[in-house]
């Protein structure tokens, strides 16, 4: 059963680009977290998703991210326009869901460096 | 809003020794708690869990234990060997599923 899986694992954008990170979920789960982790820094939560659902973005900036969880394929976390401060650790997390809401497993992280 | 404080941010012990990592949390309504494990440049790795209905949790040399009246959950390693070092987040969560994720601590075990 492969584990959580993000791509790139490393991704080089110049400020004003787009970034697109992915995730796939652990197989037979369907809720997604996005979390950010600045260097030397713990993880900030940004987004929950069920598939076709954004179910709490509070964590999310309001201008420039976008996130999506379609019936279909990956988790997408999206961020037009990248500037410096988006230079970070970018974890995407899932959990089965039902009973087993709570245990959510940590793919291994998008490193995002805008030059 | 929700918090969650770590302490120490460093901890440094001799192999062998143990060490101790405490969390404090703020939502009364929190009822999971969870300690991760990241080594440098890696994912986060669920060590162990507890939930709010139990005081006290052990697997091998890791134990976790919860005080709801004061709103704290510790984390125990015994026995600490160099393979221990690394960066431990504790993070709590209530029914909104939300991960709130303290500090972290960084713990380095000497040889």
């Amino acid at each position: 059963n492969a584990g959580v899986m993000q791509n790139p694992r490393h991704l080089v954008r110049r400020r004003g680009q787009e970034a697109r990170l992915r995730c796939s979920p652990m197989k037979g789960h369907s809720h997604v977290y996005w979390y950010r982790q600045l260097p030397e820094e713990g993880l900030k939560f940004m987004v929950y998703l069920q598939k076709e659902n954004i179910i709490d973005e509070s964590g999310m900036p309001k201008e420039r991210f976008s996130a999506e969880f379609p019936k279909e394929g990956p988790s997408i976390l999206r961020i037009q326009q990248v500037v410096r401060g988006d230079s970070a650790a970018y974890f995407c997390a899932s959990s089965p869901g039902k009973n087993q809401l709570y245990e959510q497993y940590f793919g291994p992280g998008t490193r995002l460096t805008v030059t | 809003g929700e918090n969650v404080e770590q302490h120490p941010s460093t901890l440094s012990v001799q192999e062998g020794d143990s060490a101790v990592i405490k969390c404090t949390y703020s939502d009364s309504a929190s009822n999971y708690f969870p300690w991760y494990k990241q080594e440098l440049g890696k994912r986060p790795q669920l060590i162990i869990d507890i939930r709010s209905n139990v005081g006290e949790k052990k697997d091998q040399r890791i134990a976790v234990t919860l005080n709801k009246t004061a709103k704290h959950f510790s984390l125990h390693i015994t026995e600490t060997q160099p393979e221990d070092s690394a960066v431990y987040f504790c993070a709590a969560t209530s029914g909104t599923y939300k991960y709130i994720f303290g500090t972290g601590t960084r713990l380095k075990v000497l040889a």
